[in-house]
């Protein structure tokens, strides 16, 4: 089957660096991408990755380890209007996106 | 400006009464979709359309119908609506269906 696992909640500091996991299994592999969520919101895209390797674009990054059905969000210099849901996405053979439930951010000052 | 338009924001329906969910979407994007936001889950895909013409179902399609009889227009319809279909819909685009999908604001639907 399809599935993309991600933590349901995490907690950072505001100036502080965070990480969000993601692991994911498709019917093939198309690619990963992330997306922020605020609440009541649309989602908005952030990144793609389909090659392994780093993405850098400003304060955040996203990595993908193809081998290891592995992705990551690196956000730094946390800023308040960051506390948001992150969804991780994996695109299969079909090119459909196979979502995770998403992780929710909260920033504390 | 340029995007997703979806309509209505929100609505409250009946429990057997038939509903169409517009999308409309003026950046010439060749493929659109349909979700599902339910709390707790991810996004599930109803039912899509890689191109003008042509349709397809998703993961959840039963009670769903669409049409996209051209580039910018995609509704969603809800034959007979049931308490099951209460949620968060969300209609997308990408330019082709290995790019970013793009999304309108979501319509707050509650059957009752």
């Amino acid at each position: 089957g399809q599935n993309i696992d991600q933590p349901t909640e995490m907690t950072a500091t505001e100036g502080a660096i965070v990480q969000i996991n993601c692991t994911y299994q498709t019917s093939g592999f198309n690619g990963l991408f992330w997306y922020q969520q605020h609440a009541g919101e649309a989602p908005t895209f952030l990144s793609y990755n389909v090659l392994d390797g780093l993405e850098e674009k400003g304060r955040f990054s996203s990595f993908l380890s193809r081998s290891k059905g592995y992705s990551y969000l690196l956000l730094k210099e946390l800023q308040m209007k960051d506390s948001a849901s992150y969804l991780c996405a994996g695109m299969d053979s079909n090119y459909q996106l196979i979502w995770g439930a998403g992780t929710k951010l909260i920033i504390k000052p | 400006i340029a995007g997703i338009t979806q309509a209505p924001t929100s609505q409250i329906l009946a429990a057997g009464r038939r509903m169409t969910l517009r999308c409309t979407q003026d950046m010439r994007h060749n493929a659109m979709y349909w979700y599902r936001q339910d709390l707790g889950l991810g996004l599930r895909l109803i039912h899509y359309s890689n191109t003008a013409g042509t349709t397809g179902k998703g993961e959840v399609p039963d009670g769903y119908s669409v049409s996209r009889a051209n580039t910018d227009d995609f509704p969603l319809t809800l034959a007979s609506a049931v308490p099951s279909q209460t949620s968060v819909y969300f209609c997308a685009s990408s330019a082709r269906v290995n790019q970013p999908q793009h999304f309108g604001d979501g319509t707050r639907l509650s059957i009752l």
